[in-house]
């Protein structure tokens, strides 16, 4: 049973570019949530997608965007990166709102240069 | 706002040893928490998920309490081993959707 699956894996970008991160749910989950995870700090909600549409917002600019699929996959985008977008990104998947708990994938590391 | 706070921030121990590590939480009124482990880089691994109806959790050389009234759980590593070192957190489900996660407790277990 495959677990959370994230690509890529790393990513360099240069400043004001933008960027798309991709994300497969574990298998019967319905619900894709994205963190980011600065070093030495937890991580962070960024958004949660459900039946297609942004369910939940944590506190980031609308320079990122999201979205979910039929499949249940999702994508992260990020606009306009600035060098503080330099992060561990991770997508959990879950399903409903997590009562039976939420699957990390193992992350995304973007380096904005 | 739910707020999570864990201690110690870091932790050294030779091998062998029991531990406990502490979280606490602002918001009793919580679904569930759950324990992960991260290694350095990497994606989180699940340890433990305890409903709010549940006292603790145990798997293998793991046990997690709650004592949700109180707002704290506590993570309880047996025998503790090299393989054990890496950061856990702790991440409280109050609904809306979101986990609040704590900074982490980084352990060291040396051989």
């Amino acid at each position: 049973d495959a677990g959370v699956t994230q690509s890529p894996t790393h990513l360099i970008k240069t400043r004001g570019q933008q960027v798309t991160l991709r994300c497969s749910p574990k298998s019967g989950h319905d619900t894709v949530s994205w963190y980011q995870q600065a070093l030495g700090q937890g991580p962070q909600f960024i958004f949660q997608y459900y039946e297609e549409e942004e369910r939940q917002r944590g506190n980031f600019p609308d320079r990122f965007s999201g979205h979910q699929f039929p499949n249940y996959s999702s994508e992260l985008n990020v606009n306009a990166l600035l060098l503080g977008d330099s992060a561990l990104y991770l997508c959990a998947s879950s399903f409903w709102e997590g009562t039976d708990g939420y699957t990390f994938g193992s992350g995304t590391r973007l380096t904005v240069v | 706002k739910q707020e999570v706070t864990q201690i110690p921030a870091a932790l050294s121990v030779p091998e062998g040893e029991n531990l406990v590590l502490n979280c606490s939480f602002t918001d009793s009124a919580i679904y569930n928490l759950q324990w992960f482990r991260q290694d350095p880089g990497k994606g989180l691994t699940s340890l433990l998920l305890i409903q709010s109806s549940q006292r603790e959790q145990t798997s293998g050389r793991l046990n997690a309490s709650l004592d949700k009234s109180s707002g704290r759980s506590t993570l309880y590593i047996a025998a503790s081993q090299p393989g054990d070192s890496a950061t856990y957190l702790c991440a409280v489900n109050s609904g809306y959707s979101t986990l609040t996660f704590g900074k982490g407790t980084m352990l060291l277990v040396s051989p």
